[in-house]
């Protein structure tokens, strides 16, 4: 237990479908991160929030939108995906900026899979 | 760009040591880290350095060399509970962190 948690854990969808993820740190954090995990590839960094707002989109396609209602949640919303958009997305978060040891704490992922 | 390698897999007995290397090239620098991630679980936190030199955590240590761009992970006494992915990664700026690909660790008896 990190004291992040995501939901689903896995997920199967069309391409035509519209499915959010949801993440919920217990953590007193105030950055969250989404990250794509793919087979033998780095982490890619996708989203971040800094006291719920958007501090980083790294060139990610439209078809992946965030949300950070409060500093406890994130969602990323998902429409029309594409099959090599199947990943396991992982959720993170930290102190509002990384000092010292300040790491970042990952939830289990959400293992995507679009057909 | 930033730029991590750290080998794609190594095998080892168990009892016996492994040391995982990585090295980097990031267009800045505030620390580094190590963390372990079980298939379908979470990546935790391993350790970290961010002055020159060893870490040790018990069966664990990390070490840094700023000046070479590089850094290591030696797990020593293996068991089979360390059968794993161990990421390198690098924060670059105040919070952002850079992987490298994963190192994936097989502990045979």
């Amino acid at each position: 237990e990190t004291g992040v948690t995501q939901t689903p854990r896995h997920l199967v969808m069309g391409m035509t479908n519209k499915k959010s993820l949801k993440c919920e740190q217990h953590l007193g954090h105030n950055a969250m991160y989404w990250y794509k995990q793919s087979a033998k590839k780095p982490l890619e960094l996708m989203f971040v929030y800094n006291f719920k707002e958007q501090t980083e989109n790294n060139s990610v396609p439209s078809r992946f939108s965030p949300e950070c209602p409060n500093s406890s949640h994130l969602f990323l919303h998902l429409h029309t995906l594409q099959p090599e958009d199947s990943a396991l997305y992982l959720c993170a978060s930290s102190r509002e900026r990384g000092q010292g040891t300040d790491t970042q704490y990952f939830g289990p992922g959400t293992r995507l899979t679009v057909l | 760009g930033q730029n991590i390698d750290q080998p794609t897999e190594m095998t080892a007995t168990e009892g016996a040591i492994v040391q995982i290397n990585c090295t980097y090239q990031t267009s800045g620098f505030n620390g580094l880290f190590w963390y372990q991630q079980h298939a379908g679980e979470a990546p935790t936190f391993l350790s970290y350095n961010v002055l020159d030199g060893l870490e040790e955590k018990g069966r664990f240590s990390s070490f840094l060399s700023r000046s070479k761009g590089y850094s290591y992970l030696l797990l020593k006494e293996l068991q089979m509970k360390d059968s794993a992915s161990y990421l390198c990664a690098v924060r670059d700026g105040d919070y952002k962190l850079s992987f490298g690909a994963g190192t994936t660790v097989t502990v045979r008896a």
